[in-house]
């Protein structure tokens, strides 16, 4: 079973902020949480990852709480093309991923 | 392109036939991953290779699956007496191993057995 818990889908108005949650509650201190995107029909695309800081590239933003319980996932100007299923993974080295269902994100003009 | 690639990117076939799959994964990782996705759910792992080595199998579905990757570069996937259950996108994925290894997924073949 997937260590996560996301909300099955979340809306957002083209151009705001998309802020995705993710709990972990059970994250062990050497795995990491990486995120990843599904558009319809295509294989998984790897958005971005942290241990313990947050962390940003091109695409988003990630944000861990202190205890590193839960995480966000932030697109800060969200686009028509950043509709897609969300995946949150908790993930030690040396294990396999392990996806839950994701949150379905719509973007709405 | 430097990506993951998958063939064929569709498939289907009838129920009881043979079928294979190959990925190959970007070039340099050592890791290759494949995975199984049925319609409304995440991926699910199988099988992945770290050079020509089969590290995990346990998670193949059943003995009519079966992966190999024989000289560390490209990999096979073979399903064998195909059932309708088996219908699914089959993903394929590689890393460089590390700590911190990121996987990075190919396009996926879909399959459907008639």
């Amino acid at each position: 079973d997937a260590k996560t818990t996301q909300p099955t889908s979340m809306d957002c108005a083209e151009g705001r902020a998309a802020n995705l949650p993710c709990n972990h509650s059970t994250i062990s201190g050497n795995e990491y949480v990486y995120w990843y995107r599904q558009i319809h029909s295509q294989g998984p695309q790897y958005i971005i990852h942290g241990l313990k800081n947050n962390e940003t590239n091109e695409m988003a933003s990630l944000i861990i709480t202190e205890d590193r319980k839960s995480s966000t996932l932030i697109l800060p100007h969200a686009t028509l093309r950043d509709t897609a299923v969300y995946y949150c993974i908790v993930r030690g080295a040396g294990s396999d991923m392990r996806f839950g269902a994701g949150t379905r994100l719509t973007v709405k003009p | 392109d430097t990506g993951v690639s998958q063939n064929p990117r569709h498939k289907i076939t009838k129920r009881g036939q043979n079928v294979t799959f190959r990925c190959d994964p970007i070039s340099e990782h050592n890791r290759l991953y494949w995975y199984r996705q049925t319609l409304g759910q995440g991926p699910e792992f199988l099988t992945y290779f770290q050079n020509e080595a089969q590290l995990e199998k346990s998670r193949l579905l059943s003995d009519r699956f079966s992966a190999e990757r024989p000289k560390g570069s490209f990999s096979t996937l073979e399903i064998q007496r195909t059932e309708q259950g088996d219908s699914a996108m089959y993903l394929c994925a590689s890393s460089k191993y590390r700590d911190e290894e990121t996987q990075y997924f190919g396009p996926g073949t879909r399959l459907l057995v008639l």
